[in-house]
């Protein structure tokens, strides 16, 4: 059973800092991993999704990295503004040789992220 | 461009109460639609999904049904509402047709069962 673990649980650093948060999962048959944002009280934004076969994606300020084979993906936030605050989730959809995975994620408890000004 | 409705947005129903959350997508065909619960400290849980209308699949025994009549419609119901269904509650959906299509949320149902 896919597992997926984020680490820190929580982060607090200061504007204009550039950081790293960290996702691990226990399967690496995985068919890609997308990353998100959720701001208290709403639904979650997709960030970036990364395919199995590329190792990293960007947009913006964010750059995610995926390492399939130890089971590991990184998001980078460069120059972290207070408007980056909120909670960052990732979740991995599982490969299916017969196609049926039906698109289904599992996702981490996410990293809360606060930047201070 | 695609959009994800959901309501209502908050929803305070008493123990033994009937449960009806809708969501609907729009300026997309065919989606893929799914259900996630998200309980305080317990991250998202997949409750159901569908690839077409009529086609529900459960991924969690539970008190909770699901049903897509239309579509781009789908509605999560309970006959009788427990305390341990109140949550936080998503509805996603994403593309069938477009390979590795992300996963997009609605604003999700903050449910209080009293």
């Amino acid at each position: 059973k896919q597992e997926v673990t984020q680490i820190p649980a929580a982060l607090s650093v200061p504007e204009g800092e550039n950081l790293v948060l960290n996702c691990s999962f226990t399967d690496s048959a995985i068919y890609n991993l997308q990353w998100f944002r959720q701001d208290p009280g709403k639904g979650l934004t997709s960030l970036l999704l990364i395919q199995s076969s590329q190792r990293e994606q960007t947009s913006g300020r964010l750059n995610a990295s995926l390492d399939k084979s130890s089971g590991r993906s990184t998001l980078y936030i460069a120059a972290s503004q207070p408007g980056d605050s909120a909670t960052y989730l990732c979740a991995v959809r599982v490969s299916n040789a017969g196609g049926t995975s039906y698109g289904k994620l599992t996702f981490g408890q996410g990293t809360i992220l606060t930047v201070h000004p | 461009s695609q959009t994800i409705h959901q309501w209502p947005a908050t929803l305070v129903q008493p123990v033994g109460s009937p449960l009806s959350l809708e969501c609907t997508v729009e300026g997309t065909s065919n989606p893929n639609l799914y259900w996630y619960r998200q309980a305080a400290g317990r991250g998202l849980q997949l409750l159901f999904y569908s690839v077409g209308i009529g086609q529900i699949s459960s991924e969690v025994p539970q008190n909770l049904s699901a049903s897509r009549p239309q579509d781009r419609q789908f509605i999560l119901s309970s006959k009788k509402l427990l305390l341990s269904d109140s949550g936080f509650y998503l509805c996603a959906w994403k593309s069938r047709d477009v390979l590795n299509s992300p996963l997009h949320f609605g604003n999700g149902t903050r449910l209080t069962v009293t």
